[in-house]
Formats: C-alpha cells, sequence, structure tokens
C-alpha cells in the first residue's frame, strides 16, 4: 500500500543534541512538508520542498533543517538550537505544483520530548 | 492575508443527534476546499474536499460537507454521530491560482460525541 512513513514514533532529545527525523513516501508525489503540532494546537508549517534538491521555509524554520536528495525521503533535523522541541512532528507529502483540488497525505507523526 | 477559520474549539453532541462542525475561510477566488480529521496521536486523515458543481459534498465515514459561497463557508456535518467520531477535525483550503501544494489550515476542532 502506498502511503508516508514516520519514524522513530517516539523520540527523546538531550540538551544540546540534534536529533533527526525520518519520512519516507511511496507515492511518488514531488511536493514534501514537514509540520509541527503542539498540544490543543493546530498545525504549524516548518519546511516544505516542491522537488528534488529544493526546499523552502515555512512560518516556523528557525531551528530546523532539513534536505530532500532522494523524491521519496525528506528528513528533519531539530538542532539544539530549537530551544522548545517537544512536539508532535508531523510529515505530509501531496503532488507539487498543479496540486490543485488533490489533498496532502499525512504520516502518523512522531513524538519528540526532552530529557 | 489568506485565512481560515474554525470558530469552536470543541463541540459536543450526544450519539445519534446530527452534528455540525463550522469553517469559515478568508481566500481570494474560489479555493479548493478540504476536511481532515485527526485521531490522538495520528496523523491527518482526508474526509472530503469540494472542487465545484454541487454544494453538499459526500465524504468517508458518512460525513458531508455543505460550501456556501457567499458565506465564504464550509460546514463538516453528519445526519448521526457515533461515539467513535469523536476526534480533532480541521478544515484546509488551497487557493486554485497556488502553484504550490501548500494547504492553509484551521485551528481545528475537538469534536466529543457522547453516548
Amino acid at each position: 500500500d502506498g502511503g508516508i512513513t514516520q519514524s522513530p514514533k517516539y523520540l527523546f532529545r538531550k540538551e544540546g543534541q540534534n536529533v533527526t527525523l525520518s519520512c519516507e513516501q511511496n507515492l511518488n508525489h514531488d511536493a514534501m512538508y514537514w509540520y509541527r503540532q503542539d498540544p490543543g494546537q493546530g498545525l504549524r508549517l516548518i519546511y516544505y520542498s516542491q522537488i528534488v534538491n529544493d526546499f523552502q521555509k515555512g512560518d516556523i524554520a528557525e531551528g530546523y533543517s532539513v534536505s530532500r536528495e532522494k523524491k521519496e525521503s525528506f528528513p528533519l533535523t531539530v538542532t539544539s538550537a530549537q530551544k522548545n522541541p517537544t512536539a508532535f512532528y508531523l510529515c505530509a507529502s501531496s503532488r507539487g505544483q498543479g496540486a490543485g483540488n488533490q489533498p496532502q497525505h499525512f504520516g502518523d507523526g512522531t513524538r519528540l520530548s526532552i530529557l | 492575508a489568506q485565512s481560515v477559520a474554525q470558530p469552536e474549539d470543541q463541540v459536543n453532541v450526544a450519539e445519534g443527534n446530527p452534528l455540525t462542525v463550522k469553517c469559515t475561510y478568508s481566500v481570494s477566488g474560489n479555493p479548493y476546499l478540504f476536511w481532515y480529521v485527526q485521531y490522538p496521536n495520528r496523523g491527518l486523515q482526508f474526509l472530503l474536499k469540494y472542487i465545484t458543481g454541487d454544494n453538499l459534498v459526500k465524504g468517508s465515514y458518512g460525513f458531508e460537507a455543505e460550501f456556501n459561497k457567499s458565506q465564504t463557508s464550509f460546514h463538516l456535518k453528519k445526519p448521526s454521530a457515533l461515539v467513535s467520531d469523536s476526534a480533532l477535525y480541521f478544515c484546509a483550503v488551497r487557493p486554485r491560482s497556488s502553484n504550490t501544494g501548500k494547504l492553509i489550515f484551521g485551528q481545528g476542532t475537538t469534536l466529543q460525541v457522547k453516548p
């Protein structure tokens, strides 16, 4: 079945440590997205990528970094500069340019906590 | 600025009663409109979308949504609520003029269905 796989499901970060969240899709989508969700709140866009080797900052990119070396993969690194990283992180994908009426598809998230 | 509003943080209904979750938007043109559902510790699941045509759109799990152009609204409805419908619901829009797959999300509405 086609879909989006996020790993790990739970992740713990020590102070001063960088951690990387994995997101893989087999939907052949050009565009991929990372969102942050805080308890009881909506989604905030961190980064998005329309095509391989290209990505753009979203609304809350500070303290995060991404890469897009393969169409299927869009890993997110939470750096030590992100002082409040505890949140639920969601990865999504969609058709890119010309997405039109096609929805975004979501993975099941990674919950990041501070040790 | 383009935005989506879900005016109710929480909606409470009794099982078997009809439910409505409200969404209004401020987006230029005639955007594509989407509803998603999120269960605890899971990603967002696509429920339905409005493209054009009939103002009443039917989707998954018995949900439907009513588009009203003059009121720029896209309310989610279900004739008879189930306890298992209890979840967090998100409305999202994409301008037709957009050349990306980005969505503009509302803040979400928690639906609580009581037996």
